[in-house]
């Protein structure tokens, strides 16, 4: 069975820190890794990592992909109180049966 | 452009209760999934559907959970009769199509509370 684990589970932060996600998957016929941010709401696309080593960057947050050792990780430099959210890993396999997995995310607060 | 659009937003019944969600995905998306995300836990993959036809069905409670998708668009997810468990925000979402690479897009969610 497909499995994405997230850590922390939770982590609070002041302003102005920087903070680092981690996501391990173990998936059958993987395909991409995504990462989600989730205010209360639908959670909201960030990246999609397909390939090994190449940073992906986005304003203060970034992330990367490691295929050899099955894990990713969710950068976020210079945090603001904005940030606050639970943030998702998904796994992407295709195949016959083509699935997303999620973590259980990180919740994240950043406070003043 | 439109987002996946869901409704209602929120929904209190009583167990053994039946009750109906429905999702309009974005315009042009063939493929439409419902997930169920309850407190505290990553989203779950109840079904997928390619156009009208399920593509995986595999996590759904098909004593008490159906879904269907008419002439490959809109969508309606029904309990019945809701438990307890239940109790959860049901997310529906698209992607342009069967093999994305992953990129979807939700909508807000039906929250859900069994009482």
């Amino acid at each position: 069975e497909d499995k994405v684990v997230q850590s922390p589970l939770s982590l609070v932060v002041h302003e102005g820190d920087t903070v680092t996600l981690n996501c391990s998957y173990e998936v059958t016929n993987f395909r991409s890794l995504l990462w989600y941010k989730q205010e209360k709401k639908a959670p909201t696309f960030l990246f999609m990592l397909t390939s090994s080593g190449i940073e992906k960057k986005s304003g203060r947050l970034s992330s990367i992909l490691d295929k050899k050792e099955l894990f990713s990780i969710l950068n976020i430099t210079a945090t603001q109180t904005g940030d606050s959210a639970v943030y998702l890993c998904a796994a992407y396999r295709t195949g016959t049966a083509s699935k997303l997995t999620f973590g259980t995310g990180t919740r994240l607060q950043v406070t003043l | 452009e439109a987002g996946v659009a869901q409704s209602p937003r929120y929904k209190i019944i009583e167990k053994r209760q039946s009750v109906a969600f429905w999702c309009n995905p974005i315009s042009g998306h063939a493929t439409l999934y419902w997930y169920q995300q309850i407190l505290g836990q990553g989203p779950k993959l109840l079904i997928q559907f390619q156009n009208n036809g399920v593509v995986d069905d595999s996590q759904l409670p098909k004593d008490r959970f159906s879904a269907e998708r008419l002439k490959g668009v809109d969508s309606t997810l029904k309990i019945q009769p809701a438990k307890l468990e239940d109790s959860a925000v049901y997310l529906c979402a698209s992607s342009l199509g069967y093999s994305p690479g992953g990129t979807i897009y939700f909508g807000e969610g039906s929250w859900l509370t069994v009482v």
